[in-house]
């Protein structure tokens, strides 16, 4: 069955301080994992796609990167108007519409 | 502006009583899908559309039902809600996939529905 898994749930950092979200997958054939920011309130908005264990990419303080059974998501020296939960997602290989996603990283940063 | 909205963005309701959430994008996106997100489940997918007439159900499509008449319209009904499904619902489209690649979905920005 697939499956996505982030951790930790929440994370309280303060400003500056760098740190690493984790997306864990179980997926049939990869076609896509996502990475979404959502603010309370709010629907989520798309930061990354990645396609192939080895990708990298780079957004601001942001940084996404993919292996063949995680994603980190990478916020160097962080501001408080990163404080969001970030989203991971899955599609597989053999569906042309399901998108599986995990329950979130609530992250806070104290200024 | 490219966008995907939803009306109403709050609703009350009392159980059995029929509601439509509507979900419009103005992108020409084909694939067009609603999620419900509850504290500590995520996102979850309810129905999808990959076009025009051509829906299937997703993880949770018990008590929902959706229709897809034109390309950027894509109701939700709840024929006789109950508060279970208490909940922020999400519309979302995207375009498709390119050479292989899933395009970017777009999200709404949610309908909070409670029901008594």
């Amino acid at each position: 069955e697939d499956q996505v898994t982030q951790s930790p749930e929440a994370l309280r950092l303060q400003e500056g301080e760098s740190s690493s979200l984790n997306c864990s997958y179980t997926v049939s054939g990869l076609r896509g994992l996502f990475w979404y920011r959502q603010d309370p309130g709010k629907g989520p908005e798309f930061l990354f796609t990645l396609y192939s264990a080895g990708e990298e990419k780079e957004k601001e303080r942001l940084k996404a990167t993919l292996t063949k059974k995680e994603s980190f998501l990478h916020i160097t020296a962080p501001k408080p108007e990163d404080s969001a939960t970030y989203l991971c997602a899955v599609q597989a290989r053999s569906s042309a519409s399901k998108i599986i996603f995990g329950s979130g990283t609530r992250l806070s940063i104290r200024p | 502006e490219a966008q995907v909205t939803q009306n109403p963005r709050y609703l009350i309701t009392v159980t059995g009583k029929k509601l439509t959430v509507t979900c419009s994008q103005n992108m020409n996106h084909e694939y067009m899908s609603w999620y419900r997100q509850d504290p500590g489940l995520g996102l979850r997918q309810i129905y999808y559309s990959m076009n025009v007439e051509v829906t299937d159900k997703g993880d949770v499509p018990e008590g929902y039902k959706v229709s897809r008449k034109e390309k950027r319209n894509f109701p939700l009904i709840l024929e006789s809600p109950s508060p279970n499904q208490t909940s922020l619902y999400f519309c979302a489209s995207r375009a498709g996939t390119s050479g292989g690649n899933t395009d970017t979905q777009y999200f709404g920005p949610g309908t909070r529905l409670t029901v008594l």
